[in-house]
């Protein structure tokens, strides 16, 4: 059973980089099926896409983000990172990693890691 | 930018009908996808391809999608239901995954 788990720093200064892992087990990122994504949920609002990226390295940007994100994949350890540059308080939020079910002009999350929480605060 | 736009808000009494909507300009020609979010956990898919379910989700869940209007429709519903529900697309046309707002289902 495929399973998706975020990692990385619960804590960020201001102005500077957030890093994240998603680590996918039991199951190859290597898949041709899938893309693998990150979207992100502040207190209390609703979704963001930010971004995601195929096996090969092939990647989608969300244009409000697309300036401070990069989005990689390490296909030996079966993982793909988030990092968002120059941080403010607004980019507190609960960052998921997840699965994507891609097809011709059809994208959707079918599997969800469970999030982390990261805080931008001094 | 394509936009998605849900009412924040519906309440339902057990064992009736709920209905959630998701507006978006001519959202029929596009394939929309649903999710049921719990206080404190990921989202999960609830329907795909505007009406498909995903293994392991009751046939209470259903969804349509015509015109300028694509709904979730959960029948009989029950406590456990009460969750955030998002609405989502993909826009060929700008190449970006767009949610909707969000619906909180309150079950009275």
């Amino acid at each position: 059973q495929l399973q998706l788990q975020e990692s990385g720093p619960g804590l960020v200064k201001p102005s500077e980089t957030l890093s994240l892992t998603c680590t996918v087990s039991g199951g190859s990122i290597s898949s041709s099926s899938y893309y693998w994504g990150w979207i992100r949920q502040p207190p209390g609002k609703g979704l963001e896409w930010i971004g995601s990226i195929y096996y090969s390295g092939s990647t989608y940007y969300n244009p409000s983000l697309k300036s401070r994100v990069t989005i990689s994949v390490d296909t030996s350890k079966n993982q793909f990172s988030l990092k968002l540059s120059s941080v403010t308080a607004a980019d507190t939020a609960v960052y998921f990693c997840a699965r994507l079910e891609v097809t011709i002009a059809n994208w959707y999350f079918d599997l969800w890691g469970r999030g982390t929480l990261v805080t931008v605060s001094s | 930018s394509y936009v998605l736009t849900q009412p924040p808000s519906v309440s339902v009494a057990p064992g009736k009908t709920a209905r959630i909507t998701c507006g978006g300009k001519n959202i029929g020609s596009k394939s929309v996808h649903w999710y049921q979010q719990k206080p404190g956990q990921a989202p999960v898919l609830v329907i795909y391809y505007d009406s498909d379910r995903p293994s392991g989700i009751p046939e209470r869940f259903s969804g349509s999608n015509s015109g300028n209007t694509a709904t979730l429709t959960i029948s009989r519903v029950e406590a456990g239901d009460e969750a955030d529900y998002y609405c989502q697309v993909w826009d060929s046309s700008s190449d970006h995954v767009v949610f909707g707002g969000g619906t909180k289902l309150t079950v009275l």
